[in-house]
């Protein structure tokens, strides 16, 4: 089944600094890469996402760039503030039972995200 | 419109009870899945739905039961809880089969002891 690595596990930037978070993943019929975020006792979030049709995606201060030769995705945020500071989970959707690509999403281990003011 | 609620929000058990997590969603979503977060882990799925009458098994399905007799609800099941299954609980639902992003719930902290 599909594996997602996530790196680094904990990352720490300057107020202002970017900040970078990578996967990879193992199964090359995922076409769907979503990032969420989690805020401390909330649920995750979605922030952003790619189809594999798309090598890259903005919004704002965020962005996704997608690698599917490499088998790896990467999430940029900049001009970091304090409130991003929170989780940040990859995923990626494998081909499922019922035939297609599914919602049946499989996520990193997540990056802790410090953003020091 | 409250999107996916699930309750209860905290629950201890003792080992080899049983109990029932909700999960109800208002936003007509066919796909509906429960995933577990541990520390270091991430979020594994457990099971998951595409709509009602139909679920399938998740990464950790064993010690969970689902269920799917409407299109808004989706209890998990633990039917004997063990330590092992300690942990916090996301229900997410998503608008149907496809590629399509999830909404999640805010969870439930499960403790067993």
């Amino acid at each position: 089944g599909e594996n997602v690595e996530q790196h680094p596990s904990t990352l720490s930037v300057q107020e202002g600094d970017s900040a970078v978070i990578k996967c990879t993943y193992s199964d090359s019929a995922s076409n769907y890469f979503p990032w969420y975020k989690q805020e401390l006792g909330k649920g995750p979030q979605l922030i952003i996402d790619i189809r594999s049709n798309v090598g890259e995606k903005k919004d704002q201060r965020i962005a996704v760039t997608l690698n599917k030769t490499a088998k790896h995705f990467s999430l940029h945020i900049t001009e970091t503030q304090p409130e991003d500071s929170a989780v940040y989970f990859c995923a990626a959707t494998p081909e499922g039972n019922y035939g297609g690509a599914t919602n049946k999403l499989i996520f990193g281990t997540g990056t802790l995200l410090a953003v020091q003011p | 419109n409250a999107g996916v609620t699930q309750t209860p929000k905290f629950q201890v058990l003792k080992t080899g009870q049983s109990m029932t997590l909700q999960c109800a969603q208002d936003m007509n979503h066919e796909y509906m899945s429960w995933y577990r977060q541990d520390p270091g882990m991430g979020l594994r799925l457990i099971h998951y739905s595409v709509g009602a009458g139909i679920t399938d098994q998740g990464e950790v399905p064993n010690g969970y039961n689902v269920s799917r007799s409407t299109t808004e609800d989706f209890p998990l099941r633990l039917l004997s809880a063990a330590p092992s299954q300690t942990s916090v609980y996301f229900c997410a639902s998503s608008r149907r089969q496809g590629i399509y992003g999830y909404t999640f719930g805010s969870g439930t902290r499960l403790t067993v002891v």
